[in-house]
């Protein structure tokens, strides 16, 4: 079975501080694993992607992850928040094999302070 | 290339009725799935087609089918509407099952 729990449904932090977003993941096999964002009113966007090439993934907007296995976690981070930052996060975890399934977070949302 | 589109953009009905929803995906993506996005039960997956079958099926009741047409084209079709069905329906495409997701700007249904 494979699940993904967003430790965090809600992150407050200032503009210009560093964001962090927490997800960990449980997959009896070798995950994808992604991050999307969704602005208000909008469809999701994809932030990046992790599909084991590189632990440290870059994606968009100076978002990276890193893919920790001994944890089990794929934690999104950016060192400094900006207030176009403010939106909801998805972490999803896919599983490339026969009984193939998408599963997504409860997602975060994040709100940037001025 | 243009991205995903998805007709209507916003829609009201009342209960009981039928709605279908339409989604165009990205030009060359064959899979198409379908979202469920609520406050309550946040994203849920509802369905997803590959080449005209669909292949992969959430856990939502018989009232919502779907189909998906040879230039890769999909519908979805909700019946015998109920308040609970008022949603944000989103529709992504893919090159593969579970690859990377391109998203529409969704469909947000409201039943009265």
């Amino acid at each position: 079975a494979q699940s993904v729990t967003q430790l965090d449904s809600h992150v407050s932090v200032s503009e210009g501080t560093p964001v962090l977003l927490r997800c960990n993941y449980s997959s009896s096999y070798s995950p994808s694993l992604f991050w999307y964002v969704q602005h208000p009113n909008k469809g999701l966007q994809l932030l990046l992607k992790y599909t084991s090439a590189a632990t440290l993934v870059k994606g968009i907007n100076g978002f990276e992850a890193e893919f920790k296995k001994s944890e089990t976690s794929f934690h999104l981070t950016k060192p400094s928040a900006h207030m176009s930052d403010a939106a909801e996060y998805f972490c999803v975890v896919t599983k490339i094999n026969r009984d193939d399934k998408i599963i997504f977070g409860k997602g975060t949302r994040l709100h940037i302070l001025p | 290339k243009a991205g995903v589109t998805q007709t209507p953009r916003y829609l009201i009905k009342t209960r009981g009725q039928q709605v279908t929803l339409s989604c165009s995906p990205i030009s060359g993506h064959r899979s198409v799935s379908w979202y469920q996005q609520t406050p309550g039960q946040g994203l849920q997956f509802l369905f997803e087609y590959f080449s005209e079958t669909q292949r992969n099926k959430g856990n939502f009741p018989g009232r919502f089918s779907g189909r998906q047409f040879s230039n890769s084209r999909s519908e979805m079709n909700v019946s015998t509407l109920e308040l609970g069905d008022s949603a944000l329906y989103l529709c992504a495409s893919s090159l593969v099952w579970a690859d990377t997701q391109y998203f529409g700007p969704g469909t947000r249904l409201t039943v009265l």
